[in-house]
């Protein structure tokens, strides 16, 4: 599985769009983009997913650039409910695989 | 659909003592992954499993084993538990069509004294 590097933390403020950038170089032809959101003692949620271009569902949108060696999550105006850890994976969900977590990105929304 | 149930949520054990956990994957799901997170490590891989085959494996001891049943429910067993066993344990299923997302279970909390 493709390795991810994502920054550590993030703060922000109530109602502001966050944009969460994580690089994935060695990115695969037939990879995937996934976000899980992570809250303390929970186990990881999905958030969104995708393999080129734009995804957008009720939650966040997915920005992926025509290389693919970088993808974009974006939280429309967040509240303090959003803080959480926000972990990019990169992989062919397919067959044997497993997932690789990373370090994960904390965000902290604050009032 | 209900979601990835795990049991017991909360456990405590001595160390040398052995514990079993339990896991039920969304309807339909054959795959059963388990993870084990700690604050140190963050979230590493235990092994998978599916119909009943374990076919994939991370990096863990003997002591961390596990099975499946037909109905897909899976359990996962430490033997002679040490102190640093003490984590979240989860348990995510996935299905076998489409992009295959995995769906995470709320996790079993171990801690061991």
């Amino acid at each position: 599985l493709a390795k991810t590097t994502q920054p550590i933390s993030m703060d922000s403020y109530e109602g502001q769009e966050v944009n969460i950038t994580c690089s994935h170089n060695n990115i695969a032809t037939n990879d995937y983009i996934t976000w899980y959101q992570q809250f303390p003692s929970q186990g990881p949620r999905f958030i969104i997913q995708g393999y080129k271009t734009k995804v957008t569902n009720e939650v966040a949108s997915l920005f992926i650039p025509a290389d693919r060696k970088s993808s974009t999550l974006s939280l429309p105006r967040v509240s303090l409910s959003d803080t959480a850890v926000y972990y990019c994976l990169v992989g062919v969900q397919t067959g044997a695989n497993n997932l690789f977590f990373g370090t994960g990105t904390r965000l902290t929304v604050i009032p | 659909k209900a979601g990835v149930t795990q049991t017991p949520r909360y456990l405590i054990k001595t160390r040398g003592q052995q514990v079993t956990l339990s896991c039920s994957p969304i309807s339909g799901h054959r795959s059963v992954s388990w993870y084990q997170q700690t604050p140190g490590q963050g979230l590493q891989f235990l092994f998978e499993y599916f119909s009943e085959t374990q076919r994939n494996k991370g990096n863990f001891p003997g002591r961390f084993s596990g099975r499946q049943f037909s109905n897909s429910r899976s359990e996962m067993n430490v033997s002679t538990l040490e102190l640093g066993d003490s984590a979240l344990y989860l348990c995510a299923s996935r299905g076998t069509s489409g992009t295959q997302t995995q769906y995470f279970g709320p996790g079993t909390r171990l801690l061991v004294l």
